[in-house]
């Protein structure tokens, strides 16, 4: 079975601390993504990697960045960390670069709480 | 991008086909119609994918329409593990397989 592991279930930070997110999968998988999730907004993407050190700004980059320096993981990176970025945050990888039609696994996401 | 429109949420009882509805009216020749559907307190989870023609897997069977406008998610049996939030959403080679998510149909599940 595919498997997506993030570092934490849960997470409680302060304004303004540097945040790390972790994401590893377990399948070889070229494609990396992250997703923040909040009620009645839904899903969005907030970076995507299609390969090692290769990355792509999502719909809302803002105040995010990432990192991917092997294959198998894909970090999310709050520089400094606010309120408002309060939320679940979904990992997710798939099968190569230019096909729609591969599937994405999801991991069980990481609910930050920033105070 | 081509939008797709579901119903907000759907009730069913247990043991019962579930037919979820999902219209997708500007969709272009290459898009993929994928479903998707999140338990609670879970990550989103791959249910299956067409392009042209029905699929079935073991989870469901995806019908696709002849004009590919609409397509219609089939649960043959439901059951309460079913409960869930269910997203039909298009991909294209194009935007590198990523997926926008809309709010989808929250389906409920009754004995």
């Amino acid at each position: 079975d595919v498997k997506v592991t993030q570092s934490s279930r849960y997470l409680v930070k302060r304004t303004g601390e540097k945040v790390f997110l972790e994401c590893v999968q377990d399948m070889d998988h070229e494609n990396m993504f992250w997703y923040r999730q909040d009620p009645g907004l839904g899903l969005r993407l907030i970076y995507f990697s299609y390969d090692v050190k290769m990355k792509e700004k999502g719909d809302i980059p803002e105040g995010y960045s990432v990192s991917r320096e092997k294959k198998e993981r894909f970090s999310l990176i709050l520089e400094s960390a606010s309120t408002n970025q309060t939320s679940m945050y979904l990992c997710a990888s798939s099968r190569l670069w230019d096909s729609a039609s591969y599937e994405q696994y999801f991991g069980p996401g990481t609910r930050l709480t920033v105070t | 991008d081509a939008k797709t429109t579901q119903p907000n949420s759907m009730e069913s009882n247990e043991e019962e086909p579930v037919h979820l509805p999902c219209n997708h009216s500007t969709i272009s020749g290459t898009d993929y119609i994928h479903w998707y559907r999140q338990l609670p307190s879970q990550g989103p989870e791959y249910v299956i994918h067409g392009l042209t023609s029905n699929v079935n897997n073991r989870m469901a069977s995806l019908a696709i329409a002849e004009d590919r406008k609409s397509s219609t998610l089939i649960l043959h049996r439901a059951t309460l593990r079913d409960a869930a939030v269910y997203y039909c959403i298009l991909t294209n080679t194009g935007t590198a397989s990523k997926l926008t998510f809309g709010t989808g149909t929250r389906l409920q599940v009754t004995l």
